[in-house]
C-alpha cells in the first residue's frame, strides 16, 4: 500500500512550457485534490475532485487544469508555466464518505519556473 | 468566510520544554479542526483532530481542544523532543465539506 504517490519529486521549467504533475493513490479514495505551497501562505486549494468524472475549482485555479478519468489518478497540467507558478505541490486523497475523514498527503512536487 | 490564524514562527525550544502553539479560527457553521504535521522534505502528515466543541484531540502527547467559546485550537505538549522539529498546520473543514482550510504554519526547532 504505497499510498498517495507523486511524480516528479523536483522539476524546472522555462516560462511558457507546459508540464504534468502526476498523483495517484491506491486506497480506492473517492476525493482527490491539489494544493500548492508558498512560504507565509500555508496550503492554498487548487483543484479538487469527488470521483471520477467530476473536478471543481479551489481558491487558485487560475494557469491549472485537472481531469479525474480514474478513481487512482488525479493529474494536474500547467499550460504555460509562470514564474509565479513557483511552489511545493501536494496531492492529497481523502478517506470516509465524499472525503470527510482524514486526509492523507503524498511526499510534494517542487517546482520552480525560470 | 473561512479562515484560520496560526502564531507566527519560528518557536524555538530546548528538549523536554512545554510547548503552545495558538491557533484561532472563523467558520461559519460547526467546522471539524485539525493539526497536520510536516517532517523535513515530507507531506503533511494528520496529527490529531476534533469533530465537535469540547473534543479534545490527542496524539503522540500532543493534545488540542475544541474552544467554541473562543474560537481557538490550541496545540500543546509538556514535553518537547528534538524529533518533533517540524512545520504545525492547523487546519479547519466545514460540516459537510470536504475542502481543508489551512494557516500558515508554525515552525518548531527544538534544540538538545
Amino acid at each position: 500500500n504505497a499510498g498517495v504517490t507523486q511524480t516528479p519529486k523536483f522539476q524546472v521549467l522555462k516560462t511558457g512550457q507546459s508540464m504534468t504533475l502526476q498523483c495517484a493513490q491506491d486506497m480506492n479514495h473517492e476525493y482527490m485534490s491539489w494544493y500548492r505551497q508558498d512560504p507565509g501562505m500555508g496550503l492554498r486549494l487548487i483543484h479538487y475532485s469527488v470521483g471520477a468524472g467530476i473536478t471543481d475549482q479551489g481558491e487558485v485555479p487560475n494557469g491549472y487544469n485537472v481531469s479525474r478519468s480514474t478513481t487512482e489518478d488525479f493529474p494536474l497540467r500547467l499550460l504555460s508555466a509562470a514564474p509565479s507558478q513557483t511552489s511545493v505541490y501536494f496531492c492529497a486523497s481523502g478517506s470516509g464518505q465524499g472525503g470527510l475523514d482524514e486526509q492523507f498527503f503524498g511526499p510534494g512536487t517542487r517546482l520552480t519556473v525560470l | 468566510g473561512n479562515s484560520v490564524t496560526q502564531m507566527e514562527g519560528p518557536v524555538t525550544l530546548s528538549e523536554e520544554a512545554f510547548l503552545t502553539i495558538n491557533c484561532t479560527y472563523t467558520a461559519t457553521g460547526y467546522p471539524s479542526l485539525f493539526w497536520y504535521v510536516q517532517y523535513p522534505g515530507e507531506g503533511l502528515q494528520l496529527l490529531l483532530k476534533a469533530t465537535k466543541a469540547d473534543d479534545k484531540g490527542s496524539n503522540k502527547g500532543f493534545e488540542a481542544t475544541y474552544r467554541k467559546e473562543t474560537t481557538s485550537f490550541h496545540l500543546e505538549k509538556g514535553s518537547v523532543q528534538v524529533s518533533d522539529s517540524a512545520v504545525y498546520f492547523c487546519a479547519l473543514r466545514n460540516t459537510g465539506f470536504q475542502k481543508l482550510v489551512f494557516g500558515t504554519g508554525t515552525r518548531l526547532l527544538v534544540s538538545p
